[in-house]
């Protein structure tokens, strides 16, 4: 079965801070991906990586950047971090294009 | 552009009710169509998908079948469990754009014993 561990379940930072949220899957698929959940607006994505070193903005990068250093492991940050991004965020890999994502267990994150 | 409907949620049945979940979307050329579940406190996971028109996906118990006539993919299950309350995501993929998911909102199903 594929893992796809978030390494935090609920994390609280306070407005300005830098926030790092780390994601690490164990079946070296390619393909990485950051989602934030919102209740009554479904899954959006931030970003995602297709290879190491690759990084491409999803649909609402705003706020956020990504690092993605080793194939298992990808990274969100939030460079300051702001009230409107407190929110569930979601973890997925994907072998490759045309196959099912995977997804981890979330990290609910509060910005006070 | 690509978007996914749902029905709103919260939905509420008692054991062994039949359920359907509305999901309609708006895509150019023909998207495959997925439908996830996400229990409490877990992430999202692959309930069925199907990848042509009149494909029918199927899952422990759960159907849905690609219609392209209507651009729907309804969720639908004969007898719903109190295992079964989750929140469901109907989604399509944009294989123009690298394959990236699109989701609607999430259909919240409580099931009462």
């Amino acid at each position: 079965d594929v893992k796809v561990t978030q390494s935090s379940r609920y994390l609280v930072k306070r407005t300005g801070e830098k926030v790092f949220l780390e994601c690490v899957q164990d079946m070296d698929h390619e393909n990485m991906f950051w989602y934030r959940q919102d209740p009554g607006l479904g899954l959006r994505l931030i970003y995602f990586s297709y290879d190491v070193k690759m990084k491409e903005k999803g649909d609402i990068p705003e706020g956020y950047s990504v690092s993605r250093e080793k194939k298992e492991r990808f990274s969100l940050i939030l460079e300051s971090a702001s009230t409107n991004q407190t929110s569930m965020y979601l973890c997925a890999t994907r072998f490759t294009e045309g196959q099912p994502q995977h997804f981890g267990d979330g990290t609910r994150l509060s910005i006070l | 552009g690509n978007s996914v409907t749902q029905m709103e949620g919260p939905v509420t049945l008692s054991e062994e009710a039949f359920l359907t979940i509305n999901c309609t979307y708006t895509a150019t050329g023909y998207p495959s169509l997925f439908w996830y579940v996400q229990y409490p406190g877990e992430g999202l996971q692959l309930l069925l998908k199907a990848t042509k028109a009149d494909d029918k996906g199927s899952n422990k118990g759960f159907e849905a079948t690609y219609r392209k006539e209507t651009t729907s993919f309804h969720l639908e299950k004969g007898s719903v469990q109190v295992s079964d309350s989750a929140v469901y995501f109907c989604a399509l993929i944009r294989y123009n754009q690298g394959g990236k998911l699109i989701f609607g909102q999430g259909t919240e199903l409580s099931v009462k014993p």
